[in-house]
């Protein structure tokens, strides 16, 4: 199994500024991921993060607006740029072992207050 | 778009009673998935089961598939209150077998 950690746990940011959210995991995962939580609701995939290579967006995530960087194995980050109060949500961290299939431990979260 | 629905959306029980709960999906599947996500906590994966397997076990938890009607469910027996929090069902899209598209989830309380 793998420990996932993020910082920070919780921010409350004004709109218009970024926010880095950094995930560190214990060992080394190859796949890792990023998904939003908003108020109540389910988990929806912004990105794949790839090693050393741009991140995998899905349908309605732009890198502009969610910049991912994943320098090792066992580290990421996501930017939300330029915050809206539709920003506001859980962001969480996941990553799979070394054999890249499931299960998928998660981080945290990073809950997001934006005004 | 969202790949499991989970029915009922939410469950209030008395702890020692059994908890059932059911996800319907849309599209064909290798696994599915349920996990746990304590208020304000990241989601612990529960149980998987493989397409090609009709029941399993772990522990209180016994989760079927039934890939004809699209459909699995959760049963969760002999429920203590340490089980409230919120259930997902989730499925990795066929050749993918790491992403993961989450149901809306069921919130469970169990009642001391």
């Amino acid at each position: 199994s793998a420990v996932i950690s993020q910082k920070p746990s919780r921010d409350i940011c004004q709109r218009g500024t970024s926010l880095t959210i950094q995930c560190q995991v214990d060992s080394q995962v190859t796949m890792m991921f990023w998904y939003r939580q908003q108020p109540g609701q389910s988990l929806t995939l912004i990105a794949t993060a790839n090693q050393g290579s741009e991140a995998t967006y899905e349908s309605g995530f732009v890198i502009d607006k969610f910049p991912i960087s994943r320098p090792n194995l066992t580290f990421s980050t996501l930017t939300v740029s330029n915050m809206s109060p539709e920003d506001s949500s859980i962001y969480l961290c996941s990553g799979t072992g070394l054999a890249g299939g499931p299960p998928q431990y998660f981080g945290p979260g990073t809950r997001l207050t934006v005004l | 778009s969202q790949q499991g629905e989970e029915d009922p959306q939410a469950l209030s029980i008395q702890e020692g009673e059994n908890a059932t709960m059911n996800c319907s999906y849309k599209t064909s599947i290798n696994n599915l998935q349920w996990y746990r996500q304590n208020s304000g906590r990241g989601l612990v994966h529960l149980i998987l089961i493989r397409s090609n397997e009709r029941e399993k076990h772990s522990g209180r938890l016994r989760v079927t598939l039934d890939t004809s009607k699209k459909s699995s469910s959760l049963l969760i027996t002999a429920s203590r209150a340490a089980d409230t929090a919120s259930y997902f069902c989730a499925t990795p899209p066929a050749g993918a077998n790491s992403k993961l598209t989450f149901g809306k989830g069921i919130t469970l309380s169990v009642r001391p």
